[in-house]
């Protein structure tokens, strides 16, 4: 069965650093979101793309987040200068929005603790 | 206007008993309602929806019962199980295909 693809699995990084994650989505999907969830909390997106173009970026910490899908395939999530309050699971979905198919297929996603 | 609101925030219920999980939202826009399981440290994943055209969906012990007046939509789970221990999260989605989600409800199934 196909799966959206993440790593690092967790990481771990001193506040100011920078910090990446990755993720691959279902062969075909063409929309891919990010999203951010805290401990305790529903996931809130962050980006959605469809291809390689930004849809909504509405949500998105753009002064120290970003979010590239330069080959409309798979995604890189960065956050430059980590906070904090950054700590939270990052997840990564995909859709394949041909017709009426809404159905978000989530991937295991990436927890990151700042110290 | 964009909020989906969920409740209870936890849940205990006997084995074999039936768990319901209530939500309610606002956007008359919205137009498919899933719910979504979640495991500790896993990805949320996809359990049931239903679309506003019908009241009920089925699948297996699973159910959602929709009420368009009313702007509610609530999962049942019958004959719960401890297997079925996990946090629950309804969401709702317009046309731009955005998932706003409820806050989440712990489910705990005694054995």
């Amino acid at each position: 069965e196909a799966e959206v693809a993440q790593s690092p699995r967790y990481k771990i990084t001193e506040k100011s650093q920078a910090v990446a994650f990755w993720c691959d989505p279902i062969s075909g999907h063409a929309t891919l979101y990010w999203y951010r969830q805290i401990l305790g909390q529903g996931p809130e997106l962050l980006v959605q793309f469809q291809d390689e173009s930004v849809v909504d970026d509405s949500q998105l910490p753009k002064d120290r987040f970003s979010a590239e899908r330069l080959k409309g395939v798979d995604s890189t999530l960065k956050i430059q200068p980590a906070e904090l309050g950054d700590s939270a699971m990052y997840l990564c979905a995909s859709t394949l929005t041909s017709g009426s198919s809404y159905e978000q297929y989530f991937g295991p996603g990436t927890r990151l603790t700042v110290t | 206007q964009q909020q989906v609101k969920q409740s209870p925030q936890s849940l205990i219920v006997q084995k074999g008993g039936i768990s319901i999980i209530n939500c309610a939202y606002e956007n008359t826009a919205f137009d498919y309602f899933p719910w979504y399981q979640q495991f500790p440290g896993k990805g949320p994943a996809l359990l049931i929806a239903i679309r506003p055209d019908v009241s009920e969906k089925k699948e297996g012990r699973f159910t959602i019962s929709f009420n368009k007046s009313a702007k509610q939509f609530s999962l049942h789970i019958m004959d719960s199980q401890p297997g079925d221990s996990a946090t629950y999260f309804c969401a709702a989605s317009d046309s731009s295909y955005k998932l706003i989600f409820g806050s989440g409800t712990r489910l705990l199934v005694r054995p």
